[in-house]
């Protein structure tokens, strides 16, 4: 069981929005620390994708965006491609576990 | 260009040992803190355990606690992982990420390609 909480999947055709959910508590994004996102295509290491929540690191187009309310992530794809068809996974930091946290991971299937 | 690449991974039996190493280029290696992220075959990520820039910061997950040991060598420029009393569970790829962390900001924001540890009889 994951401390961060995902949809198992998510699908959408191209060209379309997408948004990737991932709900914590009190004591990781409720707490105030950042969520991360990373993307993992078939066969590939992770990749950061977004963090601090909404910021994109060089190279990942503006068609991807973050947001946090709460003890609430998302992440949003529009535009959607057959290359964002990968695996998708949330990171935190847990105060009471005192370590980085991940969700479970989010299958994107673009139809 | 940053690169992070894993070597060492192999097939071992239950209760046996491997060494992990991560070569690091591109960036002033002995400047970052550095990680051990794990994933189990279908399964999603796992952090495994951290060390600080100067080797004498260190964590570990729970369930590695006690058998693994984390170090590094700046002047190599790489990062190690000794693992010992494997078990099937330990079965995974196993990647050496590169750590930023603040206050609030905890991540890892450059992956090596993995290396495969199959514990298995």
């Amino acid at each position: 069981q994951s401390v961060l909480t995902q949809p198992p999947s998510v699908s959408g055709a191209p060209g379309q929005r997408v948004t990737i959910s991932c709900t914590g508590s009190s004591s990781n994004i409720g707490a105030g620390y950042d969520v991360q996102w990373y993307q993992q295509v078939p066969g590939a290491a992770p990749k950061l994708l977004m963090y601090g929540n909404d910021n994109r690191p060089s190279g990942v187009p503006d068609r991807v965006s973050g947001s946090k309310s709460g003890t609430s992530a998302s992440l949003a794809i529009t535009g959607l491609q057959t290359e964002d068809e990968a695996d998708y996974y949330c990171q935190s930091y847990d105060v009471s576990l005192s370590t980085v946290v991940f969700g479970g991971g989010t299958k994107l299937t673009v139809l | 260009e940053v690169q992070l690449v894993e070597s060492g991974g192999d097939l071992v039996q239950p209760g046996g040992s491997l060494r992990l190493s991560c070569a690091a280029s591109g960036f002033t290696f002995s400047n970052y803190n550095m990680n051990w992220v794990r994933q189990a075959p279908g399964k999603g990520l796992e952090w495994v355990s951290y060390i600080g820039t100067g080797g004498y910061t260190i964590y570990y997950a729970d369930s590695v606690k006690g058998r693994f040991t984390i170090s590094r060598d700046n002047a190599k420029n790489s990062l190690y992982l000794q693992m010992t009393s494997l078990r099937n569970e330990d079965t995974a790829v196993y990647y050496c990420a590169r750590d930023y962390r603040s206050s609030w900001r905890y991540y890892f924001d450059y992956w090596g390609q993995g290396a495969l540890v199959t514990v298995s009889s």
